[in-house]
């Protein structure tokens, strides 16, 4: 069975402080593909990354990193230097390779305060 | 203007009546979802629709209905089974790109059940 766990209901910080945001999944397939997406107060979700299970580099947008280890089944998210603006709930996500159906974690709600 | 539209964005409704939610998309995507949203539980899957006149059931899927006469249209009716209905929908569409693909989301329609 999939599953996404984001053990962190709510995060407060202060600006400019680093924030890292959990997600541990499960799978037994070996070709998936994860995701993080960010839902703002308006309600949409916008998408971020998406990482395949066999490309485990780390990668940096800007002020956002992305941490995958296969080892401990975990696809960490590191917002650096937050501001006010990236106060949202963030969803990790799951798909599974040839199914079009998506697995998401619980969500984050950061709270990032001026 | 392109994208995924959801209409009503707030609905009111009393016990006992079916509602649906409108999800238009002009990206000419074939796959369509509709997702559930409740506080603290992240987004559970009503329906999909890889096709048009085709569609399956989700996690949660009793008590909802959809149909999939137009490429451009995935309907959702919440219908009085359904035993606790106020919650925010959200539809999404894959760009058909198979398993590989990330989700685009409408905005979301937010139902409350008086």
């Amino acid at each position: 069975a999939q599953k996404v766990t984001q053990a962190q209901t709510e995060i407060s910080v202060v600006e400019k402080e680093d924030v890292t945001l959990d997600c541990v999944y499960e799978t037994r397939d070996t070709t998936y593909y994860l995701f993080w997406y960010k839902q703002p107060p308006s309600g949409e979700l916008v998408f971020l990354i998406r990482r395949n299970s066999f490309d485990e580099q780390n990668e940096i947008s800007g002020r956002y990193s992305w941490n995958f280890q296969k080892s401990t089944s975990s696809f960490n998210f590191t917002i650096t230097a937050s501001q006010v603006v990236d106060s949202a709930v963030y969803f990790c996500a799951l798909i599974r390779a040839n199914f079009n159906k998506f697995y998401f974690g619980s969500g984050t709600k950061l709270n990032v305060k001026p | 203007d392109g994208g995924i539209t959801q209409s009503p964005k707030y609905l009111f409704r009393k016990e006992g009546q079916n509602v649906t939610l409108s999800c238009e998309q002009n990206l000419n995507h074939d796959a369509m979802y509709w997702y559930r949203q409740d506080p603290g539980q992240g987004l559970r899957l009503i329906y999909y629709s890889q096709i048009v006149n085709d569609f399956q059931k989700g996690d949660i899927a009793e008590g909802y209905s959809v149909s999939r006469e137009k490429k451009e249209s995935f309907p959702l009716t919440v219908t009085s089974a359904q035993k606790n209905p106020t919650a925010f929908y959200l539809c999404a569409v894959n760009p058909g790109q198979g398993w590989t693909g990330e989700l685009f989301f409408g905005e979301g329609s937010r139902l409350t059940v008086l």
